[in-house]
């Protein structure tokens, strides 16, 4: 079966500091993968998305930046958090079929402070 | 611009009771749409879709509804048990056209079931 990991859990950055959170998936091959970020009182925001290794696509222009290193790899980062960069992060997978449903992981609570 | 909608930020239910959530979207591109659950500090799970060559989509207690005149869904919890208690999000897509799976959510609405 697949399974979607998140880490961390949880962080708190000061402002201007940098980050980095990791997804991976195991059990699959070739997903479709999507960053989102729940901001206090909204609804997920996709923020980037990715069809394979070294393809990202952007939804939102903002501080943060998306990489895939390998197939089953996605990382967020940023170089310098900002106050507004708060939220809750979901990394989600899916197969190349597009009726198919994302799969959310634990996801990752940032506060930035 | 929110292309969905979900106006109504909370409901509450007596256990045993039909429990219904709405749904909005402007986007008349949109054909296939998502219902996820989500409890606090977790990813959303997902719960049924609808293509939009349905109207109706049912697995065991939940149904969903699609009125693409009106662009408006629903997910109907019968009957509703303490469990249900979660934020509900709908989500749409549009997966015909060379289109990728993108979601795009709505707000969410707090389900709380009253035992």
């Amino acid at each position: 079966s697949q399974t979607i990991h998140q880490w961390p859990a949880t962080l708190v950055q000061p402002v201007g500091s940098p980050l980095s959170l990791e997804c991976t998936v195991e059990g699959t091959s070739n997903p479709n993968l999507y960053w989102y970020r729940q901001a206090a009182g909204r609804g997920l925001q996709l923020l980037f998305y990715s069809v394979g290794i070294g393809q990202i696509s952007s939804e939102v222009p903002q501080n943060l930046s998306a990489s895939r290193p390998q197939d089953r790899q996605f990382i967020l980062s940023s170089k310098k958090l900002l106050l507004s960069d708060s939220g809750f992060y979901l990394c989600a997978w899916s197969s190349r079929r597009v009726t198919d449903t994302q799969y959310f992981g634990p996801g990752t609570r940032l506060t930035v402070l | 611009d929110q292309q969905v909608k979900q106006n109504s930020p909370s409901l509450s239910v007596q256990e045993g009771r039909i429990s219904i959530l709405n749904c909005d979207y402007t986007n008349s591109m949109f054909d296939y749409f998502l219902w996820y659950k989500k409890y606090p500090a977790e990813g959303p799970t997902f719960l049924i879709s609808i293509s939009s060559i349905k109207d109706k989509n049912e697995d065991g207690r939940f149904t969903v509804f699609l009125n693409k005149s009106a662009k408006h869904l629903s997910l109907h919890i019968v009957p509703s048990q303490p469990g249900d208690s979660a934020v509900y999000f709908c989500a749409a897509s549009r997966i015909y056209g060379g289109a990728t799976n993108k979601l795009i959510f709505g707000t969410g609405t707090l389900l709380a079931v009253q035992p």
